[in-house]
């Protein structure tokens, strides 16, 4: 069964401060993985999208690293802002004809000043 | 603002009642994807369309149907409500059908209460 697992569950980090979020992933064949951003209420935004062959990929403060041989993702975020507080999902997308995609249950980090 | 219009942003219907949920894609984007929020599940993939077609099913239940129109827009239509149906309906769009390069840009979903 495809599965996504994120890890922690939450996380708590002050201001300035640089965490990272972990995704593992049981999913396939791999197409491949996309880490969102989710504000509370608000549609998931696209942090990053990675294949098989990249094993970093950077969206400004963000960080996304792929090991497809232990198929685990990991998304750093550095020097973090109050504006990072948000849910961070981690989706892994099967390979061939058609889109079905497997969520992760999100980790929810807070930023405190 | 991701461009993908979704109405209406808030709903409210009693069990049993059928609901429409609307969403119009990006400009010039011919995939229209659904998915659906729940506090218990998470977001869960319901159905993919490209340009009229239906091209993917996730996790959607049979009292639950949707279509893609010729001028791209699609509808989500839920029959039989129940109160698990209560959830954070999201609707997608990209500009092509699959693989890694299309970025998705999400709505900001309909709220759908059953009571």
């Amino acid at each position: 069964k495809n599965q996504v697992e994120q890890s922690p569950q939450s996380l708590i980090i002050l201001e300035g401060k640089n965490c990272t979020l972990q995704c593992n992933y049981t999913v396939s064949p791999f197409s491949n993985l996309r880490w969102y951003k989710q504000d509370t209420g608000r549609g998931p935004v696209s942090l990053t999208i990675m294949t098989f062959s990249e094993n970093t990929k950077s969206n400004g403060r963000y960080t996304a690293t792929l090991d497809a041989d232990t198929k685990q993702s990991s998304l750093h975020i550095t020097a973090s802002q109050l504006s990072d507080s948000a849910s961070y999902i981690c989706v892994v997308s099967v390979k061939g004809g058609s889109y079905i995609p497997t969520f992760g249950r999100g980790t929810s980090l807070i930023v405190h000043p | 603002d991701s461009g993908v219009t979704q109405t209406p942003k808030h709903l409210i219907t009693a069990t049993g009642q059928r609901v429409t949920l609307r969403c119009s894609p990006r400009s010039g984007d011919l995939s229209v994807y659904w998915y659906q929020q729940s506090l218990d599940q998470g977001l869960q993939f319901l159905i993919h369309y490209y340009n009229g077609e239906e091209r993917a099913k996730g996790n959607i239940l049979e009292r639950f149907s949707a279509q893609q129109f010729p001028d791209l827009h699609s509808e989500l239509n839920l029959s039989s409500l129940e109160l698990g149906d209560s959830a954070l309906y999201f609707c997608a769009s990209s500009s092509v059908s699959t693989g890694p390069g299309n970025t998705i840009y999400f709505g900001e979903g309909s709220w759908l209460t059953v009571v």
